[in-house]
């Protein structure tokens, strides 16, 4: 069975503290490992999408790497506006499996 | 695009009642997938349709859960007989293509009291 964890469960940072987030996964067969976020009350916003170790996407103030067996999401001096529920999910055959998600908080 | 809508947004509903959830994908979405999310935890799979055809269900999706999708378009997710275990945020998401990024619509927050 697919398994995803995201580590730290929660994460506070000051206002520009870069900092990191890990997924980490055991598959078979990763078609595709997908960023998301989350804000209270609301349905998951796609951030990136990654396929092959080594590959690298940004967005703003976002990085996401990929290896074998995890990913990191880098958050580079972020603001207040970045506080959410980051997920995690891999993609095996035609679903996405998630992970429990990394809860960011930014002060000002 | 107007993007996925579910309705209703809350439903609080009586241990015992019967719920239904309608989700409406972006339009030429084919796949369209349920997924239930409690506090704390990341969505969880409960079944998938490509077009009108049900292709898979979780285990997780008991006997008193049953979904539809008619004619390719909206779906309907009812859940009969509500626990309290029951309540939780369900997620429609739709996606054009497989391997495709999915598109989450804004969810219904259900509450069994």
């Amino acid at each position: 069975e697919d398994q995803v964890t995201q580590s730290p469960e929660a994460l506070r940072l000051q206002e520009g503290e870069s900092s990191s987030l890990n997924c980490s996964y055991t598959v078979s067969g990763l078609r595709g490992l997908f960023w998301y976020r989350q804000d209270p009350g609301k349905g998951p916003e796609f951030l990136f999408t990654l396929y092959s170790a080594g590959e690298e996407k940004e967005k703003e103030r976002l990085k996401a790497t990929l290896t074998k067996k995890e990913s990191f999401l880098h958050i580079t001096a972020p603001k207040p506006e970045d506080s959410a529920t980051y997920l995690c999910a891999v993609q095996t055959d035609y679903k996405l499996s998630f992970g429990a998600g990394t809860t960011v908080t930014v002060r000002a | 695009d107007t993007g996925v809508s579910q309705n209703p947004r809350h439903k609080i509903t009586k241990r015992g009642q019967n719920v239904t959830f309608r989700c409406d994908p972006i339009s030429e979405h084919n796949r369209l997938y349920w997924y239930r999310q409690t506090l704390g935890q990341g969505p969880e799979f409960l079944t998938y349709f490509q077009n009108e055809a049900q292709l898979e269900k979780s285990r997780l999706l008991s006997d008193r859960f049953s979904a539809e999708r008619p004619k390719g378009s909206f779906s309907t997710l009812e859940i009969q007989r509500t626990e309290q275990g029951d309540s939780a945020m369900y997620l429609c998401a739709s996606s054009p293509l497989a391997r495709e990024k999915l598109y989450f619509g804004p969810g219904t927050r259900l509450t069994v009291t």
